[in-house]
């Protein structure tokens, strides 16, 4: 099992040009995440989708959309990026919604950066 | 101003050494994670506390909830480099902004 995957690893981008970010989990996972990491402010969440065919704004969602294609697959897409979304970008799954349990597996980042 | 308070922001010992680190927060969680995290990784969960004043054990390392589930610690006795990372706690879809250890041979 590959767990959570994520491409690309690293993307520069242009202010204003745009990009889909992918994420697959492999896990039979029901909810998806879309977290982005700067220094000193730990995991953000931007997005999640609950369960195929839902999704909900999460703490920072604005310049950012989403797409639950299928179970296993969430892709976060910028339409016109700007340098404030220089960032580390994290997708995680999890069996449920989080709840008591909490517990989320991250793939390996999208490291992004816009001039 | 972040939910979910870590201290401390960085810390740096030596192997052999004992330690603890801290996730406070104001509100109540009805569970709380701790992740590590290395540099290039997304973060691996270690361990999950869901009752107050749970005490959860994973070889050198001890995690507790506090009594009202507002704050959590986590204590690694004989601190060795494998150890190094970003110690992250979680609840609730928020994360903390994390320790940063370093464990010197």
């Amino acid at each position: 099992n590959a767990g959570v995957t994520q491409t690309p690893k690293f993307q520069v981008l242009k202010t204003g040009q745009s990009m889909t970010l992918q994420c697959a989990q492999d896990m039979n996972h029901n909810s998806m995440y879309w977290y982005r990491q700067d220094p000193g402010m730990g995991l953000r969440l931007i997005y999640y989708s609950a369960s195929e065919g839902t999704t909900d704004k999460g703490e920072v969602p604005n310049g950012y959309n989403v797409s639950r294609l299928n179970k296993r697959e969430f892709s976060l897409r910028l339409e016109s990026a700007a340098p404030s979304q220089t960032s580390v970008y994290f997708c995680a799954s999890s069996q449920h919604p989080l709840g008591r349990s909490g517990e989320q597996f991250f793939g390996p980042g999208t490291r992004l950066t816009v001039l | 101003t972040q939910l979910l308070e870590q201290s401390p922001q960085f810390l740096s010992i030596q192997e052999g050494e004992n330690l603890t680190v801290y996730c406070n927060s104001s509100s109540v969680f009805s569970s709380l994670q701790w992740y590590r995290q290395e540099p290039g990784e997304g973060p691996v969960l270690l361990v999950t506390v869901v009752t107050g004043g749970e005490v959860k054990k994973l070889k050198r390392l001890t995690f507790q909830f506090g009594d009202a589930r507002k704050d959590s610690s986590l204590h690694i006795t004989a601190a060795q480099p494998g150890d190094t990372g970003l110690y992250l706690c979680a609840g609730d879809m928020r994360f903390g902004a994390g320790t940063r250890l370093t464990v010197k041979p």
